[in-house]
Parts: structure tokens; C-alpha cells; sequence
């Protein structure tokens, strides 16, 4: 069965940088474009970024862009997001997700919390 | 940057018809797709490319779009039906993706 499991979330000063990682399994996730969605404590869903199935094309939301950066690994199965510059309205849940507009597939979600 | 709004809130008692919006200037070239949070739980996709209904998904959810706006209608909703539901889609280019603000359903 397809398994999405994200890491990497922790604690983290303002400023610093921290990397998530997704690891894929039970699909061909070389064929599949996927993404990064966040959400807030007690607030809504945000699309964060996405990269197609080859790592070609990157997209982000205008909160992260310059800031984070969307990657993945095909020989690994895993998806990362490498997250710079970090401010206090980032923390959040960080879901890793296929398929979100057909058969859409979400990870369990990695809590990244900024603060001093 | 792009935005989809939807009610904050919306409230109907049991066996009811609910109906939540989602307006954005690309909705009509552009799908909506809507999806149900449970607190607590990851996102459910109720509906896909405005009005289909994935495998599983209730026949008391459907989804409609004209213009620019897009209408997510639970007919009958059951308290079951409670939390909050998300519009979901592209800006015009297509690569750039969102969510709506969300709408939280109440059935009491």
C-alpha cells in the first residue's frame, strides 16, 4: 500500500534552516509529481510547493518562495524540503501528499516549531 | 498572489442541504476540488474536477462551478458531516496550487 513518512521536524531558532525529508514506498514514485502542504496550529490547509515526477519543474507559494526549496531523490524514493531563513509562521504541520487533485495520498505530517 | 475564498463558517441542522462556496478569478478555467478535514485526521477528497465524486465518497456530496465560483452542496448532511471543508485548485497557470481559507461545517 502506498506509505508516505515524513521527518525531520523539530524545534528551530528564527533564522536557522532545517530539512525535511518523505520517504515513499508502495508506488512507482519516480512517476509521480508530489507535495508539500503545511497547517498551522488550529488553522487551515496551505499548499507549500510541488516538484514533478523528475524533479524538473519546482513551484512554490509566494510565503516560501526564495526560502525553501523543494527536491527529490528517484534512486531513494524520497521527496525533501530544504527550508531556509525560517520565521515564526512557519511552524506548522508538514504533509508530504500525492495525487491531491485524483487519488490523493497524505503522510502522517512532521511538526516543525520556530521559535527562541 | 492567488486566492480562493470561502465562509468561515456555515451552520445547518440535521438533514439539511449544506452549501459552501469557493470563489477565485480562475475558476473558470480552472477545476475545484474540495476536500473534508475531521479534527484531528489528514484531508479526505470529496470532490474532484468540480462535481465528481471519488470512490467511497458519499452520494450526498456533490460539486458545482459556474464562473468564478464553486459550490461544494452535502444534501441531507448528518452530524457526521461536521468539520472543516477545504476548496482546493490553480492559479491560471496551472503550477501554482492553493487551498481556500476553509469552512467550518456545523450540523446541530
Amino acid at each position: 500500500q502506498v506509505q508516505l513518512v515524513e521527518s525531520g521536524g523539530g524545534v528551530v531558532q528564527p533564522g536557522r534552516s532545517l530539512r525535511l525529508s518523505c520517504a515513499a514506498s508502495g508506488f512507482t514514485f519516480s512517476d509521480y509529481g508530489v507535495h508539500w502542504v503545511r497547517q498551522a496550529p488550529g488553522k487551515g490547509l496551505e499548499w507549500v510547493a510541488v516538484i514533478s515526477y523528475d524533479g524538473s519543474d519546482k513551484y512554490y507559494a509566494d510565503s516560501v518562495k526564495g526560502r525553501f526549496t523543494i527536491s527529490r531523490d528517484n534512486s531513494k524514493n524520497t521527496l525533501y524540503l530544504q527550508m531556509d531563513s525560517l520565521k515564526a509562521e512557519d511552524t506548522a504541520v508538514y504533509y508530504c501528499a500525492k495525487g491531491l487533485a485524483t487519488n490523493p495520498y497524505w503522510g502522517q505530517g512532521t511538526l516543525v516549531t520556530v521559535s527562541s | 498572489s492567488y486566492e480562493l475564498t470561502q465562509p468561515p463558517s456555515v451552520s445547518v441542522s440535521p438533514g439539511q442541504t449544506a452549501r459552501i462556496t469557493c470563489s477565485g478569478d480562475a475558476l473558470p478555467k480552472k477545476y475545484a476540488y474540495w476536500y473534508q478535514q475531521k479534527s484531528g485526521q489528514a484531508p479526505v477528497l470529496v470532490i474532484y474536477e468540480d462535481n465528481k465524486r471519488p470512490s467511497g465518497i458519499p452520494e450526498r456530496f456533490s460539486g458545482s462551478s459556474s464562473g468564478t465560483k464553486a459550490t461544494l452542496t452535502i444534501s441531507g448532511a448528518p452530524e457526521a458531516d461536521e468539520g472543516d471543508y477545504y476548496c482546493f485548485s490553480t492559479d491560471s497557470s496551472g503550477n501554482h496550487w492553493v487551498f481556500g481559507g476553509g469552512t467550518k461545517l456545523t450540523v446541530l
